[in-house]
């Protein structure tokens, strides 16, 4: 069965302290491995899409990568305005015919000043 | 204006009442989906449609139903509200298999 967890579950970093969130999928085949943002109140906020492994993406601080079996979100020198969940979600290559999407639970990252 | 548009934002209800979510959206796309959002529990699927003709159960449908009355407008009804049906509620549109969706910011509802 297709399933996604995420790794820790909360996170409080100091600003500038760099550290990476984990997750971890099981699918037949990957399709796609996407990462969401989502800030209090708002709706998820889409990152970046990785295909294959080894496959890197970056975006200002955040740096995300994929292997065979999981995806890394680095951050680098965090500032407060990253605090927000951080959604994993991946696409199952012979589930296509709707599209389905398997959703993690989310990290919750909070940067101190 | 944002791409992707829910109403209401909040609702709170009671138990036995009908509720519609309503979902627009401008960014052209094609496929639309409601998801429910639980603490602890992610994003899971409800309903999705593909175009106005064609709309499918998630994995989760029992309860709800859809009406996608225009490409660009799918809206999401709770026939009879219950306790549990009480979460933050999503709307995404979407181009195809292997791209991201992109979500509206949701509607918190809570029924008593």
């Amino acid at each position: 069965e297709d399933q996604v967890t995420q790794s820790p579950e909360a996170l409080r970093l100091q600003e500038g302290e760099s550290s990476s969130l984990n997750c971890s999928y099981t699918v037949s085949g990957l399709r796609g491995l996407f990462w969401y943002r989502q800030d209090p109140g708002k709706g998820p906020e889409f990152l970046f899409t990785l295909y294959s492994a080894g496959e890197e993406k970056e975006k200002e601080r955040l740096k995300a990568t994929l292997t065979k079996k999981e995806s890394f979100l680095h951050i680098t020198a965090p500032k407060p305005e990253d605090s927000a969940t951080y959604l994993c979600a991946v696409q199952d290559r012979w589930k296509t015919s709707y599209d389905k999407v398997i959703f993690g639970p989310g990290t919750s990252l909070s940067v101190i000043p | 204006d944002a791409d992707v548009t829910q109403t209401p934002r909040n609702r709170i209800t009671k138990t036995g009442k009908r509720i519609m979510l309503e979902c627009s959206q401008t960014k052209g796309h094609d496929r639309m989906y409601w998801y429910r959002q639980d603490p602890g529990l992610g994003l899971r699927l409800i309903y999705y449609s593909f175009d106005v003709k064609d709309i499918n159960k998630g994995e989760i449908s029992d309860g709800y139903s859809v009406s996608r009355q225009a490409q660009a407008k799918f809206s999401l009804s709770l026939e009879s509200a219950i306790p549990n049906q009480t979460a933050l509620y999503f709307c995404a549109t979407g181009t195809g298999a292997g791209q991201p969706q992109h979500f509206g910011d949701g509607t918190r509802l809570s029924i008593l």
